[in-house]
């Protein structure tokens, strides 16, 4: 089975600072998609960003984006000028892009503190 | 669209018992998934159905069962309940399976056994 792996519990910011957070992952497959999921306090669970194994162009999203290395198995995310509403629970997912039903891998998650 | 609904959004059983959550996913998804989630564990995959058919499970006891009606609306039970089936649960839908398609998820269902 795939694993995923975020090996920072906890981070914080200053705000409009930057902060990467880190995901690595395991897999023997070679088509996948990678994902990374916020969870603010209220528990809604909302995309972030998505990325798609067989792109190698590294995915945006406005202050979002990833730095994706395939050989590494590595997927980490950038939060540019971070804010406030930026604090949240972030997890890193797997989905392997056979047919094989739509099975996500989440990583523990990292607590993203935004300090004013 | 109306999100992903989940009922109830809390509750609070004791050991023993059994209890029956419910998860409406978005307009036209068909694929329902449901996870646990528990501090420092994360969230765990416990089972995936797509057109009523439960296609994937995760590596949890018998005692917890689900299933999709042919409106798309799914439903776990767990049975005789214990203490460290505390946790939040959490539905996710997508548009269709087999694809690269995000989970959307709802905003979940705290069980608490006492």
């Amino acid at each position: 089975a795939q694993t995923v792996t975020q090996s920072q519990p906890e981070m914080s910011v200053q705000e409009a600072e930057t902060v990467t957070l880190s995901c690595t992952y395991d897999t023997s497959e070679s088509d996948y998609y990678l994902f990374w999921y916020k969870q603010p306090p209220s528990r809604q669970m909302i995309l972030v960003i998505r990325q798609e194994a067989y792109k190698q162009q590294n995915a945006t999203e406005n202050r979002f984006s990833v730095n994706f290395q395939k050989a590494a198995k590595s997927f980490s995310l950038k939060i540019s000028d971070s804010q406030l509403g930026d604090a949240a629970m972030y997890f890193c997912a797997y989905r392997s892009a056979g047919d094989t039903g739509n099975q996500f891998y989440f990583g523990t998650g990292t607590s993203l503190t935004v300090i004013p | 669209k109306a999100g992903v609904t989940q009922t109830p959004r809390y509750l609070i059983k004791t050991r023993g018992q059994q209890v029956t959550l419910s998860c409406s996913p978005i307009s036209g998804h068909r694929s329902v998934s449901w996870y646990q989630q528990t501090p420092g564990q994360g969230l765990q995959f416990l089972f995936e159905y797509f057109s009523e058919t439960q296609r994937n499970k995760g590596n949890f006891p018998g005692r917890f069962s689900g299933r999709q009606f042919s409106n798309s609306r799914s439903e776990m039970n767990v049975s005789t309940l214990e203490l460290g089936d505390s946790a939040l649960y959490l539905c996710a839908s997508s548009l269709v399976a087999g694809s690269g398609y995000e989970q959307y998820f709802g905003p979940g269902t705290r069980l608490t056994v006492t």
